[in-house]
């Protein structure tokens, strides 16, 4: 199958700071990208999906200010959570669909912890 | 607004015996529903998809059903090893293009 690469795995961060994370597709190109963020124990939320080349559509409740999307290329998507939290600390996971199927390949995730 | 539900939330089970996992959904119209195994701290691997006109897939000793009319999807274990403990999670697809993720079910097999 397809694989998605996450970058960094884990990050700490202080508060106030913003950490970029990166989401590539390694072996196929990703017209549409996911990005999804994981509580403890919960489920996974979408916050948003990009199309390359467009700007992200971002979920209800979800600040678009806060969490910058950017999927400038076919094979790389960023998330960049700004001015970081601690209520931020979560796990963020991308996913990734090729114009030539409709099934979506996940990464490995993320782990930020905001102190 | 579709709404997938899992249960058991967690189970707990002997090595070897069959397990089946439960997804319900509360729309039925649905292009595709999806079995996802997430290990802790781990992103997810796709275990099974069915499309909207299939009944069933299977892959090794996994079998998952769906009946869009009922608005459920089961996942069956057969034979479950330690290395099955994870968390299943199912997700529905339907004309928002998006995935619906389920609750989760925690499966612990001891040996």
């Amino acid at each position: 199958g397809a694989v998605v690469s996450q970058h960094p795995s884990w990050v700490i961060c202080k508060s106030g700071t913003s950490v970029k994370i990166e989401c590539r597709s390694l072996d196929f190109q990703a017209t549409t990208m996911f990005w999804y963020r994981q509580f403890p124990k919960q489920s996974l939320m979408l916050m948003a999906t990009s199309n390359e080349g467009s700007k992200a559509t971002y979920e209800q409740g979800v600040e678009k200010d806060k969490f910058l999307i950017n999927h400038a290329s076919l094979t790389l998507s960023t998330l960049t959570v700004t001015s970081a939290h601690p209520e931020d600390s979560s796990f963020y996971i991308c996913s990734a669909r090729g114009l030539s199927f409709y099934e979506q390949y996940f990464g490995p995730g993320t782990r930020l912890t905001v102190t | 607004k579709q709404e997938v539900t899992q249960i058991p939330a967690a189970l707990s089970v002997p090595e070897g015996e069959n397990l089946v996992l439960n997804c319900s959904f509360t729309d039925s119209a649905i292009y595709n529903l999806q079995w996802f195994r997430q290990d802790p701290g781990k992103g997810l691997t796709s275990l099974l998809l069915i499309q909207s006109s299939q009944r069933e897939q299977t892959s090794g000793r996994l079998n998952a059903s769906l009946d869009k009319s009922s608005g459920r999807s089961t996942l069956y274990i057969a034979a479950s090893q330690p290395g099955d403990s994870a968390t299943y999670l199912c997700a529905s697809r339907g004309d928002t293009d998006k995935l619906i993720f389920g609750t989760g079910t925690r499966l612990q097999v001891f040996p």
